[in-house]
């Protein structure tokens, strides 16, 4: 069966410094890669989307960046944290096409 | 493009039914789902239907679609504590979904 994995599940980071998140995938291959940010008490925004190793679509332009190094690793990054980079990150996956996405269990990410 | 709408807060006793609504824009969307969102963890998929359905009952959830108005809802029988969550309504567009805000439902004793 398939399973999706994110971590660090909590990270508190100062100002300024870097970041970076990562998600794997198991028992799929190929698979459409999402990364989406959960403000306090609203929907979730699309940050960025890779259909394949490489190929990163990015949805909002702000300072983070993804990367997809292997094909079923996603990877978001920052090398300058803002404070309003603070919130619940969530990394996700689908098969190629319209179907349903399954959810990581999430990343809080509070910047001081 | 597509815009998915719900109402952000339910409150319910428990036992009571709760039913969740949310409408959207693109009547071409094939499928249509309900995820679940426990606090502090990811969203799990809870259930969909397609859209040349009008109902879908799965245990305690019934969904139902009324394509004309472009509305869906969640009914959720005998609800429990347990059942207190953040429920989204999403339908999918290429290369993402796209999801209403979420309704944290507050289930009483």
């Amino acid at each position: 069966s398939q399973t999706i994995h994110q971590w660090p599940a909590t990270l508190v980071q100062p100002v300024g410094s870097p970041l970076s998140l990562e998600c794997t995938v198991e028992g799929t291959s190929n698979p459409n890669l999402y990364w989406y940010r959960q403000a306090a008490g609203r929907g979730l925004q699309l940050l960025f989307y890779s259909v394949g190793i490489g190929q990163i679509s990015s949805e909002v332009p702000q300072n983070l960046s993804a990367s997809r190094p292997q094909d079923r690793q996603f990877i978001l990054s920052s090398k300058k944290l803002l404070l309003s980079d603070s919130g619940f990150y969530l990394c996700a996956w689908r098969v190629q096409g319209l179907g349903e996405l399954f959810f990581g269990e999430g990343s809080r990410l509070t910047v001081l | 493009g597509e815009d998915v709408e719900q109402s952000l807060f339910l409150s319910v006793r428990e036992g009571d039914s709760s039913v969740i609504n949310c409408t959207y824009t693109d009547s071409s969307s094939t499928y249509l789902y309900w995820y679940k969102q426990e606090p502090g963890a990811g969203l799990q998929l809870l259930t969909y239907i397609f859209s040349n359905m009008d109902m879908k009952q799965d245990q305690r959830l019934t969904v139902l679609l009324n394509k004309k108005d472009k509305h869906l809802s969640l009914r959720i029988a005998d609800t429990q504590t347990g059942d207190s969550a953040i429920y989204f309504c999403a339908a999918p567009v290429p290369n993402d979904m796209r999801f209403g805000a979420g309704t944290r439902l507050t289930v009483k004793p």
